[in-house]
């Protein structure tokens, strides 16, 4: 079946430590993003990218970065300059970036402790 | 920037009640969508509006897209406990990118 896959549901890390969190996606979409979930927000974007080897960065990148190397994979590294980066993150996916319907993850909650 | 100011931010309500909600902003947009957050999940589209004006049902959702092109609404009719979560309405600015509501969180009295 098609569809969107992040890895791992849960992450612990220690403060210091950079994280990276796994998206990939066997849908054929050129568009993938990444947001951020706070309790009571919206979703935020962190980044995203339209096409293979380039992103843009989206209104809170500052501490993350990101990678697309491959149409099916869009990876997260939450570095340690993130003050603040306990959350659920989300990845999702579109057939290009004119395309209002995204198709997300499951997510990441990542705790650091 | 631009907002979209979703209400109510919570509801309480009887298992069977008919729900509705809505979203609004000081801008135009094109495209009004609406999407359902489960528990620990990624959210899933429900309803995309394209058109001033249309009215679109999937089930026992029907949504709208308002005619001033700057709100829309959700109606659930006869409410049932899987109904629960948290429901988003977004829609694209003119960078072709996704702004959301902050969503309306949907709890079934027991």
């Amino acid at each position: 079946d098609g569809g969107i896959t992040q890895s791992p549901k849960y992450l612990f890390r220690k403060e210091g430590q950079n994280v990276t969190l796994s998206c990939e996606q066997n849908l054929n979409h050129d568009a993938m993003y990444w947001y951020r979930q706070d309790p009571g927000q919206g979703l935020r974007l962190i980044y995203y990218s339209q096409i293979v080897n380039d992103f843009q960065k989206g209104d809170i990148a500052e501490g993350y970065s990101v990678s697309r190397e491959k149409k099916e994979s869009f990876p997260l590294t939450v570095t340690s300059a993130q003050k603040n980066p306990t959350a659920f993150y989300l990845c999702a996916s579109s057939t290009g970036y004119w395309n209002t319907e995204a198709f997300f993850g499951q997510g990441t909650r990542l705790t650091v402790v | 920037g631009q907002q979209l100011n979703q209400s109510p931010q919570s509801m309480f309500i009887q298992e069977g009640e008919d729900v509705s909600m809505n979203c609004t902003s000081s801008s135009i947009f094109n495209t009004w969508l609406w999407y359902k957050q489960d528990p620990g999940e990624g959210p899933v589209l429900l309803i995309a509006l394209y058109k001033a004006g249309e009215l679109t049902s999937n089930g026992r959702l029907t949504a709208q897209f308002g005619i001033t092109r700057k709100d829309s609404f959700l109606n659930i009719s006869a409410s049932i406990p899987s109904d629960v979560g948290i429901y988003f309405c977004a829609s694209m600015d003119s960078n072709y990118q996704l702004i959301w509501g902050a969503g309306t969180k949907l709890i079934i009295k027991p």
